[in-house]
C-alpha cells in the first residue's frame, strides 16, 4: 500500500464549479500535511498547509481528519487557471522531515 | 533569489553511461531531497538528506548514489544509466520544523536510450 493515496482523476469541471479532492495516508505518526500544486512540466509549489482545525485561503479550504488519516481540499468557484495537478503531501514527525507525495489529482476546468 | 538550482535541465544518456545531477540551494536549509517523477506516478523519493554529511534512502534508491558534502549542495549520481531511469528529476530543500514549505528546483529531464 502506498503511504499517500489520491484519486488520480482527471476531474473535468466547468468554471464556477466546486470540486473536492481527497487523500489518505498510512503512517499514523505523520505530523504535517500540505497540498501542492503542479502545472504541466513545472516544479511543484506549495498551495497551502493543512491544519487539524481546518483552514481556508480564499477559494481553497483544507481539512484534516487524523482519526481517519484523511485530508481534503475543496476548491470553490473554479477558475480556468486552477487547472493543474494537486499533490497531497505528508511529512513524518519527530524531527524527521521526509516529505512523501501522493501521485496527484488532475483538475481540468473548462469554460 | 536563486532558491534551488538544478543542472542540467535536459540530458540524454546512452545505456551504461554515468552522470551526476547537481543541486544547490542558497536558503540555508538542512533538509534536501531528490525525487523522480514518472507519468501517473507522482513524485517518488529517491534519497533524503537531513543535514550535511547524512543521507537516507527513500522509496526508489536502487541505481542511484548521492552525496551531501556541504549544506548547500546535494548531488545525485547514476553510475550506469538504464532506460528505466528515464524520468524527470526534482531536487528540493526545506527548513527544519513541522509546518515548513519545501522549495523545488526546475527539474532535470533525463532520457536514457
Amino acid at each position: 500500500r502506498k503511504e499517500v493515496e489520491q484519486d488520480p482523476g482527471p476531474f473535468n469541471v466547468p468554471e464556477g464549479a466546486t470540486v473536492a479532492f481527497n487523500c489518505t495516508y498510512s503512517n499514523s505518526a505523520s505530523q504535517s500535511f500540505f497540498w501542492y500544486r503542479q502545472d504541466c512540466r513545472k516544479e511543484p509549489k506549495l498551495l497551502m498547509s493543512v491544519y487539524s482545525s481546518g483552514n481556508e485561503d480564499g477559494r481553497f479550504t483544507a481539512q484534516l481528519n487524523r482519526a481517519s488519516q484523511y485530508i481534503s481540499l475543496l476548491i470553490r468557484d473554479s477558475k480556468l487557471s486552477d487547472s493543474a495537478t494537486y499533490l497531497c503531501v505528508v511529512k513524518a514527525g519527530g524531527g524527521y522531515n521526509k516529505l512523501i507525495f501522493g501521485a496527484g489529482t488532475r483538475l481540468a476546468v473548462h469554460p | 533569489n536563486a532558491g534551488v538550482t538544478q543542472t542540467p535541465k535536459f540530458q540524454v544518456l546512452k545505456t551504461g553511461q554515468s552522470m551526476t545531477l547537481q543541486c544547490a540551494q542558497d536558503m540555508n536549509h538542512n533538509s534536501m531531497y531528490w525525487y523522480r517523477q514518472d507519468p501517473g506516478m507522482g513524485l517518488r523519493l529517491i534519497y533524503y538528506s537531513a543535514s550535511e554529511g547524512t543521507t537516507d534512502k527513500g522509496e526508489v534508491p536502487n541505481g542511484y548514489n548521492v552525496s551531501r558534502l556541504n549544506k548547500r549542495e546535494f548531488s545525485l549520481r547514476l553510475e550506469s544509466a538504464a532506460p528505466s531511469q528515464t524520468s524527470v528529476y526534482f531536487c528540493a530543500s526545506s527548513p527544519d520544523g513541522g509546518d515548513t514549505e519545501a522549495f523545488f528546483g526546475q527539474g532535470t529531464r533525463l532520457t536514457v536510450v
